[in-house]
């Protein structure tokens, strides 16, 4: 299995650009995660899904952040519009959830937002 | 609410030295608790678990014992290579239901030949 997989690996944009990102879980994966990862705050969940309906968005830090599961096999984030501070490397994990509590981690996105 | 705190970073040793990282957390009832490692540019992979208590996980030479009177999991390994150099995270689901970890800030471990 190739993992999950991530795209772009980085990112460079103008502030008040429109950011997406891009996750494809391991196949058969019920669960699916967005984390932000900076030096500040740590790793911090944003949003989860299970079976694409999203269970958890407490996470999201205000309404320019949205993400959408449109199928088993993908999921976006969209930062709209994108400020300096969004700057981070975001995490897409999945999982089958239930007795199986790993969570498996794609390589990352490195958004930097000037 | 639910946290994990470990011990800041950044940890420098030397090769064959012993390691602890210490990890306290507070929740209620009895968590799943994990050790996550994060080598560089990659994303976090799950190093061991433990999901009751006095539980060990163990994984490559790495072990934490689940110890609910302390709310503790702390990570130890007897003798580190330079392989194990990687930011290492503490984490723990709630009992009950919910899929969300919650993770502690990381430690960067560096090992010197």
């Amino acid at each position: 299995d190739a993992g999950v997989i991530q795209s772009p690996r980085h990112e460079v944009t103008e502030m008040g650009q429109e950011v997406t990102l891009r996750c494809k879980p391991i196949s058969g994966h019920d669960y699916l995660f967005w984390y932000r990862q900076t030096m500040m705050r740590g790793l911090e969940l944003l949003i989860y899904f299970n079976n694409n309906v999203p269970i958890d968005d407490s996470g999201m830090p205000e309404d320019r952040f949205s993400a959408k599961m449109p199928n088993a096999s993908f999921s976006t984030l969209k930062i709209q519009p994108s400020e300096p501070r969004d700057s981070a490397v975001y995490f897409c994990a999945s999982s089958l959830g239930g007795l199986s509590y790993e969570q498996y981690f794609g390589p990352g996105t490195r958004l930097t937002v000037t | 609410g639910d946290s994990v705190t470990q011990m800041e970073g950044p940890v420098t040793l030397s090769e064959e030295a012993f390691l602890t990282i210490n990890c306290t957390y507070t929740a209620t009832g009895y968590p799943s608790l994990f050790w996550y490692v994060q080598y560089p540019g990659e994303g976090l992979q799950l190093l061991l678990k433990a999901t009751k208590a006095d539980d060990k996980g163990s994984n490559k030479g790495f072990e934490a014992t689940y110890r609910k009177e302390t709310t503790s999991f702390h990570l130890e390994k007897g003798s580190v290579q330079v392989s194990d150099s990687a930011v290492y995270f503490c984490a723990l689901r709630k009992q009950g239901g919910s899929e969300k970890l919650v993770f502690g800030k990381g430690t960067k471990l560096t090992v010197n030949p």
